[in-house]
C-alpha cells in the first residue's frame, strides 16, 4: 500500500513560533505538494515540489517556506506562525505526468496557533 | 486563476437512494479531470483520473461521465449506502499547466 505520511497530526502553536510540518513518502514518487483546506474554501496549494531541491510556489506561499533535501520528504516551514494560518494541511505526492497520474495524501495536520 | 465550481455544497441522500452531483470546468484547455473521496478522518483517495472526453469510468456503485466541451462532469452513485458519507472533490488540469486545480467539493451525508 502506497503511504504518505505525516508526522504530527495535531498541533498547537503560539503566535509567532517557527512550525515545522513534515511529510514523507515511500512511493518513490518525483512531486510532492503542501495544501491547505479551509472550510468554504476547498484544497488551495501553497507549495509544490518536482524534484530534491526544487521547489514552487502555489497559490497561497506568504507565509510559508518548504524544504525538500531528499526525495522522500517534503516539509512545509512557518517562519511566524500567525492565527489566520490555523488550517487544516494536507501533504500529497506523485508520479510524474501530472494529469494521467493519481495525487496520494495524507491525512491531513491540524495546526491552532494561538 | 481557473474557476472548478461543484454543485451542490452539500447532499443528504436516503440510504438505497441513488444521487449525482457536478464538477465545472473551463471549457477550453482541458488536459485531465480528478475525483476524489475524502472520508472523515481519513486521507482523500482517488477514485477517478479522466482525460477524454465522451469518458465514463466505473468502480462499484460509483460512475462518472466527462463532457470538455461544455465543461463538466458527474458523478453519480447508485443505490447509496451509508459508507458512502463523505465529501468528493474534482480537480482541473489545464494543458501546460504545472498543478490541478480543486472545486470546493459536495459533502454528501446517506442518512440510514
Amino acid at each position: 500500500d502506497v503511504k504518505v505520511t505525516q508526522s504530527s497530526r495535531y498541533l498547537v502553536k503560539r503566535t509567532g513560533e517557527k512550525v515545522f510540518l513534515e511529510c514523507v513518502q515511500d512511493m518513490d514518487h518525483e512531486n510532492m505538494f503542501w495544501y491547505r483546506q479551509d472550510p468554504g474554501l476547498g484544497l488551495r496549494l501553497i507549495y509544490f515540489s518536482y524534484d530534491v531541491k526544487m521547489k514552487e510556489k502555489g497559490d497561497i506561499p506568504e507565509g510559508y517556506s518548504v524544504s525538500r533535501e531528499k526525495k522522500e520528504r517534503f516539509s512545509l516551514i512557518l517562519e511566524s506562525a500567525s492565527t489566520n494560518q490555523t488550517s487544516m494541511y494536507l501533504c500529497a505526492s506523485q508520479r510524474p505526468h501530472l494529469g494521467g497520474n493519481t495525487i496520494y495524501f495524507g491525512e491531513g495536520s491540524w495546526l491552532t496557533v494561538v | 486563476i481557473l474557476n472548478v465550481e461543484q454543485s451542490p455544497q452539500s447532499l443528504h441522500v436516503q440510504e438505497g437512494d441513488s444521487t449525482n452531483f457536478t464538477c465545472s470546468f473551463p471549457s477550453s484547455n482541458f488536459y485531465a479531470l480528478h475525483w476524489y473521496r475524502w472520508e472523515t478522518a481519513k486521507s482523500p483517495e482517488a477514485l477517478f483520473v479522466m482525460t477524454l472526453n465522451g469518458d465514463e469510468k466505473k468502480k462499484g456503485r460509483i460512475s462518472a461521465t466527462l463532457n470538455t466541451k461544455e465543461g463538466y462532469s458527474y458523478l453519480y452513485i447508485k443505490g447509496s449506502q451509508p459508507e458512502d458519507s463523505a465529501t468528493y472533490l474534482c480537480a482541473f488540469l489545464s494543458q501546460g499547466a504545472q498543478k490541478l486545480v480543486f472545486g470546493q467539493g459536495t459533502r454528501l451525508t446517506i442518512n440510514p
